[in-house]
């Protein structure tokens, strides 16, 4: 079955330490994104990647790095510049970034500073 | 700047009973709106996407519509089940990349 695989699902960050969080697809999407979900807030987006090689930030992109070499993979890294890391990140993708693209999503990373 | 409101943030219902949530947003100008389930925890599901072109979309007991000029959509769930009992959230395509804009959700439960 196609869809988007996350791991880990649960992960800890002691301070200082960069982590990269994993993200999956096999539905030949092109796009791909991450967010971040906070309680009490919408999803925000952190980077999003129309085509491989290509990504542009997202509204909250600070403290975060993204690579896409490759079309099934984009791999979202939180460096020690984010402050305030612990939140539940989840990965998404799309056909494209066009009228017609639904979303798929994977289960999510939870991460937590320690 | 577009928003996103759904209302009521939370409700109870029980079992077999027939349901609304609420979706409202500020700007007409958007190319689809979709609805997604959150269970506690985990992921989203795509539940309905409306392009703007349509007016509703139709899966199983659930039925989204979509009513630009006034800045509406609603999620209409047929005859409750517990399994039902979610967080529903909507979302807009809008602007040049179509980012997603998120509204905070409904929270879910149904009653046995």
């Amino acid at each position: 079955d196609g869809g988007i695989t996350q791991s880990p699902k649960y992960l800890f960050r002691k301070e200082g330490q960069n982590v990269t969080l994993s993200c999956e697809q096999n539905l030949n999407h092109d796009a791909m994104y991450w967010y971040r979900q906070d309680p009490g807030q919408g999803l925000r987006l952190i980077y999003y990647s129309q085509i491989v090689n290509d990504f542009q930030k997202g509204d909250i992109a600070e403290g975060y790095s993204v690579s896409r070499e490759k079309k099934e993979s984009f791999p979202l890294t939180v460096t020690s510049a984010q402050k305030n890391p612990t939140a539940f990140y989840l990965c998404a993708s799309s056909i494209g970034l066009d009228r017609v693209a639904g979303y798929t999503f994977g289960s999510g990373t939870r991460l937590t500073v320690v | 700047k577009q928003e996103v409101t759904q209302i009521p943030a939370a409700l109870s219902v029980p079992e077999g009973e027939n349901l609304v949530l609420n979706c409202s947003f500020t700007d007409s100008a958007i190319y689809n709106l979709q609805w997604f389930r959150q269970d506690p925890g985990k992921g989203l599901t795509s539940l309905l996407l409306i392009q703007s072109s349509q007016r509703e979309q139709t899966s199983g007991r659930l039925n989204a519509s979509l009513d630009k000029s006034s800045g509406r959509s609603t999620l209409y769930i047929a005859a409750s089940q517990p399994g039902d009992s979610a967080t529903y959230l909507c979302a807009l395509g809008a602007g040049n990349n179509r980012k997603l804009i998120w509204g905070l959700g409904t929270s879910l439960a149904v009653n046995p």
